[in-house]
């Protein structure tokens, strides 16, 4: 079973509109981290924002922020006020132990395209 | 302002030779990666290296072998490249491996053919 799921393979945004990008996620450890990574068209991964499994407030960081739903194992990503640059893809990505690390796991990925 | 280096940026292969891939980090982290990006598949861990000294297998470490060779450095070889293995290719390193975000390289995109 996948560990990270992002069920949107692509999806579009008129700029300044807000969007969300859905992520559900899989584990039995109660500790964990949950990620945003954002990878432009030139390639390179950008480190977007965290979530922590104890954290009690929603990760704000800018226009980005992460609804954090424990219960239903969900962390969406929040975009708001969207601009062309923020045409990616975006992962998201999740630590949870594994033989005693936290070893980073991504999703597959959701292609966002922001329309002028 | 270097972070992860990583050489080359591009390679063609042909099938049966071999490479390495090279990885090197000025951040003094501790932990290091090696993912591959394949198209509608995100990416996959291949190895990681959780401090100097120690390596461990991750989701698809099959035709592949690292070594860390020292803090700064971790290197993934190719032994005998196959089509298969055509894919981008990311290193990258954390503080430790709890929880904190990874920095990555800017990838090698390697083509066997």
């Amino acid at each position: 079973a996948q560990k990270i799921t992002q069920t949107q393979p692509g999806m579009f945004v008129q700029e300044k509109e807000a969007v969300t990008l859905d992520c559900t996620y899989d584990t039995s450890d109660p500790s964990y981290g949950l990620f945003w990574y954002k990878q432009p068209s030139s390639g390179e991964m950008i480190f977007l924002i965290y979530q922590g499994s104890y954290d009690q407030q929603n990760a704000t960081e800018g226009r980005y922020s992460l609804n954090f739903q424990k219960a239903r194992k969900s962390a969406n990503l929040v975009i708001s006020a969207s601009q062309l640059g923020d045409s990616a893809m975006y992962f998201c990505a999740m630590r949870d132990p594994y033989r005693g690390s936290y070893i980073p796991t991504f999703g597959r990925g959701t292609s966002l395209i922001v329309h002028p | 302002n270097a972070g992860v280096t990583q050489t080359p940026k591009f390679q063609v292969l042909k099938t049966g030779q071999s490479m390495t891939l090279q990885c090197a980090q000025d951040m003094n982290h501790n932990s290091m990666y090696w993912y591959r990006q394949d198209p509608g598949m995100g990416l996959r861990l291949i190895y990681y290296s959780a401090s100097e000294g120690t390596t461990d297998k991750g989701e698809v470490p099959n035709g592949y072998n690292v070594s860390r060779l020292n803090k700064r450095e971790f290197s993934l070889r190719l032994e005998s490249a196959a089509p298969s293995q055509t894919s981008v290719y990311f290193c990258a390193s954390s503080q430790s491996v709890r929880n904190e975000k990874l920095f990555f390289g800017s990838g090698t995109q390697l083509s066997v053919l």
